[in-house]
C-alpha cells in the first residue's frame, strides 16, 4: 500500500535553532501535501496545506513565517520550524493525498515527528 | 461551519465485549467519513471510510461503521474488542467546498480495552 515516509521521528533542538521535518511519498505521487500539529491527547490541528510546485495555503493564526513549507516535487514536502521555541514542541504529522484516488480521498499519513525546543 | 464531533473522551469497554465510538458530523452535501486510529507516538492509521453506497463499512482489524444520514452519525463498532484495540481514534470528515480535499477532526476518543 501507499506509504508516506517522515523523518525525523523526534528531535530534540535549542531555542531559536531551526528544525526541518520531511515527508517524502515512497511509491506514489502526492499533489497535496497537509500538515497538521498535534498537541498531547488532542485532536490533530491542520497547520496548512500544500500543492506541488505551488505556495502552502496556510490556516488562521499559523504564522507563515515561522512555519515554512515547501513541496517543491510529488514525492517531497518539507516543514521547517524556524527560530523554534518551547511553545513550538509538538508532535507533527504530514498527510499526503493521493493523486489518482481522489474521487476516493485516499490519504496516507506520516509517522510523525515529535519535537522537543529546549 | 463544517465539524465532526466525538462526545466521548474516553471508551472503556471489558475484552471480548462489544464496542461502539461515536462520531456525528456537521456538513453541507454529501460527507466523505473516515476513522483513523492513532497509537502512542505514530501517525494515523486509516480503518474505514464512506464515500457513497452501503451505509455498513466495513474496515480493517474487524471494524466497521454505520453511516445515519438522518441522525448525521457514523459511528465505529466493533463485535468484540481486543486488548490491542486500546488506541486514540479519530473520526473525520473530508469538506465538500472547494477541492482542497481538507480533513477534519473530531476531538479524538481514547479506546481502552480491559482483559
Amino acid at each position: 500500500g501507499a506509504v508516506v515516509s517522515q523523518h525525523p521521528s523526534w528531535v530534540i533542538c535549542k531555542s531559536g535553532t531551526s528544525v526541518k521535518i520531511e515527508c517524502r511519498s515512497l511509491d506514489f505521487q502526492a499533489t497535496t501535501m497537509f500538515w497538521y500539529r498535534q498537541f498531547p491527547k488532542q485532536s490533530l490541528m491542520l497547520m496548512a496545506t500544500s500543492n506541488e510546485g505551488s505556495k502552502a495555503t496556510y490556516e488562521q493564526g499559523v504564522e507563515k513565517d515561522k512555519f515554512l513549507i515547501n513541496h517543491a516535487s510529488l514525492t517531497l514536502s518539507t516543514l521547517t520550524v524556524t527560530s523554534a521555541h518551547p511553545e513550538d514542541s509538538s508532535f507533527y504529522i504530514c498527510s499526503a493525498r493521493r493523486a489518482t484516488d481522489r474521487s476516493e480521498g485516499g490519504y496516507t499519513f506520516g509517522s510523525g515527528t515529535r519535537l522537543t525546543v529546549v | 461551519a463544517q465539524s465532526v464531533a466525538q462526545p466521548e473522551d474516553q471508551v472503556n469497554v471489558a475484552e471480548g465485549n462489544p464496542l461502539t465510538v461515536k462520531c456525528t458530523y456537521s456538513v453541507s452535501g454529501n460527507p466523505y467519513l473516515f476513522w483513523y486510529v492513532q497509537y502512542p507516538n505514530r501517525g494515523l492509521q486509516f480503518l474505514l471510510k464512506y464515500i457513497t453506497g452501503d451505509n455498513l463499512v466495513k474496515g480493517s482489524y474487524g471494524f466497521e461503521a454505520e453511516f445515519n444520514k438522518s441522525q448525521t452519525s457514523f459511528h465505529l463498532k466493533k463485535p468484540s474488542a481486543l486488548v490491542s484495540d486500546s488506541a486514540l481514534y479519530f473520526c473525520a470528515v473530508r469538506l465538500s467546498s472547494g477541492n482542497t480535499g481538507k480533513l477534519i477532526f473530531g476531538q479524538g476518543t481514547t479506546l481502552q480495552v480491559k482483559p
